[in-house]
């Protein structure tokens, strides 16, 4: 069935960890790709995006995600974690590739950032 | 400017009622998202707007729910006869012409009784 699966439900970083959040997608063709953030009270905002070209991605706030062929994955990296960054973090796919219509979010990780 | 806005952002209901949720797009945006993020879930597509017309309602759980948009710009999500298991945060989204990055709105919690 097409998915999208993010296998960690909690993860807890220490204060200027690195930081790495997993994402895999189960659908025929490669979709478009995105990672969205969503603080407490707040709506969800675009971190960054992957239609095709350059693997490696940056995004906002010092993220990066890294698209990989082989392994059907699109993991959120950040090298150095700060206490804001505590939020809830969804994987989304467009999978008609048709720009942002029509998203398919995984259930999300919630980052815990200890001091 | 001003994001998306939502209203009401709470609303308690009881089971069987009819409710309206708001939501303020962007300004100039032509479309419009409504997506449904039930308690340990990731945001579910229900309706997609471009302009004044639903392009793809295919998301919208059944025919209890409806939603309108005819001036192109507000949109109201309409949920008759709620059920408990309507009880979500409801979150609108709009983007510019042809598409391009979705802006959310902070959402509408729903907690139907």
């Amino acid at each position: 069935a097409q998915s999208v699966t993010q296998p960690d439900i909690h993860i807890t970083v220490s204060e200027g960890a690195s930081l790495e959040l997993r994402c895999n997608y189960s659908y025929g063709a490669t979709p478009y790709l995105f990672w969205y953030v969503q603080s407490p009270g707040q709506g969800l905002q675009l971190l960054l995006k992957y239609f095709s070209g350059d693997t490696l991605v940056q995004g906002i706030k010092g993220f990066e995600a890294e698209f990989k062929r082989s392994q059907s994955s699109f993991n959120l990296r950040k090298p150095s974690v700060h206490w804001s960054d505590a939020a809830e973090y969804f994987c989304a796919v467009d999978p008609l590739n048709t720009g942002f219509q029509k998203l398919v979010f995984g259930t999300g990780t919630r980052l815990l950032v200890s001091p | 400017g001003a994001g998306v806005s939502q209203t009401p952002s709470n609303k308690v209901t009881e089971k069987g009622k009819y409710v309206e949720l708001r939501c303020d797009p962007i300004s100039g945006h032509t479309a419009l998202y409504w997506y449904r993020q039930s308690l340990g879930q990731g945001p579910e597509f229900l309706i997609y707007f471009q302009g004044t017309g639903a392009a793809d309602d295919s998301g919208l759980p059944n025919d209890r729910f409806f939603a309108v948009r005819p001036e192109g710009s507000v949109s109201t999500l309409k949920i008759q006869r709620t059920e408990r298991g309507d009880s979500a945060v409801y979150l609108c989204a709009s983007s510019p012409a042809g598409g391009g990055e979705q802006y959310f709105g902070p959402g509408t919690r729903l907690t139907v009784t």
